[in-house]
């Protein structure tokens, strides 16, 4: 079964915090994303990686970073969260490469984050 | 400049209606067009997905309409129920497995007992 699992689920965090959020997929995905989503807005991509040591930045900008060292592993940090980095981030994974590959997306169950 | 249009941006229906959210793109390279439903506290999931080389596509009580020459495209949810309240995403992305979606802002369905 497809699995994509985001940690934690809910994080309250003063302004001026490192923090990360975790990733994990166990399809064996090579592309990973991570969306921001705001309440009841659509999805916002910040960041993909095609692959283990790949990152890129999506088409909206974001202050957050991220790496890949291991394929099934996709972190996301804020090296100073601040009141504006307030939203629900989504992770998702997908196949990648070859014909005939779907581009279905699969998303974990985001973490909403409230930074104060 | 926002590439996916979706409308309406909420729909409320009663419970066997036939609600149709409606899509429209600019980019006439997008290959690939899914549309994803998200219930609260949970992340989207495909529902269905077309491409540009047919005009509909149904899976169940969900079907996809395909306009190419218009460029727009929509989804129509037959015999509607309680259980399909959620907010449904239209999508667009061209090259494959390649691409990057491009979501629309979301239609929040509400379906009436």
């Amino acid at each position: 079964e497809a699995d994509i699992y985001q940690t934690p689920r809910y994080l309250v965090i003063g302004t001026g915090k490192k923090i990360t959020l975790e990733c994990s997929q166990t399809m064996g995905h090579d592309k990973m994303y991570w969306y921001q989503q705001d309440p009841g807005m659509e999805l916002h991509l910040i960041h993909y990686s095609y692959g283990v040591n790949s990152t890129e930045k999506g088409d909206l900008s974001s202050e957050s970073t991220v790496s890949r060292i291991r394929t099934e592993h996709f972190p996301l940090t804020l090296e100073s969260a601040r009141p504006s980095h307030t939203s629900q981030y989504l992770c998702a994974s997908s196949e990648y490469g070859g014909s005939g590959k779907r581009n279905e997306q699969f998303f974990g169950p985001g973490t909403r984050l409230t930074v104060l | 400049q926002q590439q996916v249009k979706q409308s309406p941006q909420s729909l409320i229906v009663q419970k066997g209606g036939i609600p149709i959210i409606n899509c429209a793109y600019e980019n006439t390279a997008f290959d690939y067009f899914p549309w994803y439903q998200q219930f609260p506290g949970k992340g989207p999931a495909l529902l269905i997905a077309i491409r540009p080389d047919v005009s509909e596509k149904k899976e169940g009580r969900f079907t996809i309409s395909f306009n190419k020459s218009a460029k727009q495209f929509s989804l129509h949810i037959m015999d509607s129920q309680p259980g399909d309240s959620a907010t449904y995403f239209c999508a667009a992305s061209y090259g494959g497995s390649q691409g990057n979606l491009i979501f629309g802002k979301g239609t929040k369905l509400s379906v009436k007992p």
